[in-house]
């Protein structure tokens, strides 16, 4: 499995944008790249996934580097709901995944 | 997307004995998996639960100690057999789902939290 690498945490201040970083500098060509997140005391909820492009959905926006080894997640206006763990992680899509450490990240009121 | 429950939630076991964990998910799925989420950690695979044959295990874990069915292409249980405190995880089942349009995207069930003592 493509290894990704995240900060182990982060902090926002509520109501602001928050942009978490994720490295896969072996990513191959057929590699999605997704984002999960899990809650406290919650399975793992998927968030947003993209292969070259960037891509929004309801929840957050992916930006994904030229290059494909890095990708951004953008929460554009963080809440005391969004305070969790954020994993970043490559699927070939019907393959088991390796979930890194992930980021937790933490929203100040 | 796919709607996935567990049974039971959570439960508090004596070392020794064995409990079993249903994954029930409101469509036909391909691939389902289990993981395990001991507290403060990562998710880690436990196995790939195939339809019709024997799952598929990780590194470091066994069929004896975590014996796994599934019978049709919704349903599927693990069993911790022969608990330790060691056991005392989270244990988590997911699937693909194909979504419309293409995309496979992976759910998660809720989880079940177990206590060995």
């Amino acid at each position: 499995d493509a290894k990704t690498t995240q900060p182990n945490s982060m902090e926002s201040n509520e109501e602001e944008p928050v942009h978490l970083p994720c490295n896969h500098s072996t990513i191959s060509g057929t590699d999605y790249i997704h984002w999960y997140r899990q809650l406290p005391s919650q399975g793992p909820e998927y968030v947003i996934h993209g292969l070259t492009s960037n891509v929004n959905n309801r929840m957050a926006s992916l930006a994904i580097a030229e290059d494909r080894k890095s990708s951004t997640l953008i929460l554009h206006r963080a809440t005391l709901r969004d305070a969790a763990v954020y994993y970043c992680i490559l699927s070939r899509g019907y393959q088991k995944v390796t979930f890194g450490t992930g980021t937790k990240l933490q929203v100040i009121p | 997307s796919a709607v996935i429950s567990q049974k039971p939630s959570r439960d508090i076991c004596q070392r020794g004995t064995s409990l079993t964990i249903q994954c029930q998910v409101d469509s036909q799925v391909t691939m389902m998996f289990w993981y395990r989420q001991q507290p403060g950690q990562s998710l880690t695979l436990i196995a790939t639960a195939n339809q019709g044959s024997e799952a598929t295990y990780e590194s470091g874990f066994v069929i004896d100690k975590f014996p796994i069915s599934r019978p049709n292409l919704t349903f599927s249980t693990l069993t911790v057999s022969n608990m330790s405190p060691e056991d005392s995880s989270i244990y988590l089942c997911s699937v693909y789902y194909l979504e419309t349009g293409g995309a496979e995207t992976q759910y998660f069930g809720p989880g079940t939290r177990l206590l060995v003592l």
